[in-house]
């Protein structure tokens, strides 16, 4: 079974403050992608980014950077010199192409809630 | 490019009614999966379409049900509505169907509530 770990339920922090969200997925296959979605106040998931379990490497877009560790199966997301506009929900999620039906589709962490204060 | 859209945005309904949600892809798109979200079970997928055909199911009862046109639009139907039903439904439409590892981007939602 695919199993997606957001242990902070919330965060808060001050604004220009670095904050780093985890994200930890369990799998038994070799071959899949996780993403990041922003969830702001008005509903909608927007995507992040989207690596596959064969590039490791980290990545970096502008305040955002994201660190992938198949050792450690974690996924972490990194926002630097945070903003007011960053209060969202982010969600992690782990799709697998090696399983079969419903498997297929994406597995949701529970999220983490993120407020920056000014 | 338009991104996806759901209409409509917010519905109010009692038990024991009927709902069709409607989703339009983003341009190109074959794929539409759609999602449930409440603040107790979280996002939890309720089924995907591709080229016009349901392509897989998640865990829910037969009330909902879908399907998707020849233009891609798709719409979810729920009938006898009960309380629990209440929640955010997400519409995601990516290129490729779930085989691949295409990109589902969301669309903002309907928000149903059962009175």
């Amino acid at each position: 079974a695919q199993k997606v770990t957001q242990a902070q339920t919330e965060i808060s922090v001050v604004e220009k403050e670095d904050v780093t969200l985890d994200c930890v997925y369990e799998t038994r296959d070799t071959t899949y992608y996780l993403f990041w979605y922003k969830q702001p106040p008005s509903g909608e998931l927007v995507f992040l980014i989207r690596r596959n379990s064969f590039d490791e490497q980290n990545e970096i877009s502008g305040r955002y950077s994201w660190n992938f560790q198949k050792s450690t199966s974690s996924f972490n997301f990194t926002i630097t010199a945070s903003q007011v506009v960053d209060s969202a929900v982010y969600f992690c999620a782990l799709k697998s192409l090696e399983m079969s039906g419903s498997a297929r589709q994406l597995t949701f962490g529970s999220g983490t809630q993120l407020t920056v204060l000014p | 490019k338009a991104g996806v859209t759901q209409t409509p945005r917010y519905l109010i309904k009692t038990r024991g009614q009927q709902v069709t949600l409607s989703c339009s892809p983003i341009s190109g798109h074959r794929s539409v999966s759609w999602y449930q979200q409440t603040p107790g079970q979280g996002l939890q997928f309720l089924f995907e379409y591709f080229s016009e055909t349901q392509r897989n199911k998640g865990n829910f009862p037969g009330r909902f049900s879908g399907r998707q046109f020849s233009n891609s639009r798709s719409e979810m139907n729920v009938s006898t509505l009960e309380l629990g039903d209440s929640a955010l439904y997400l519409c995601a439409s990516s290129l490729g169907s779930s085989g691949s590892g295409d990109t589902q981007y969301f669309g903002p939602g309907t928000r149903l509530t059962v009175l």
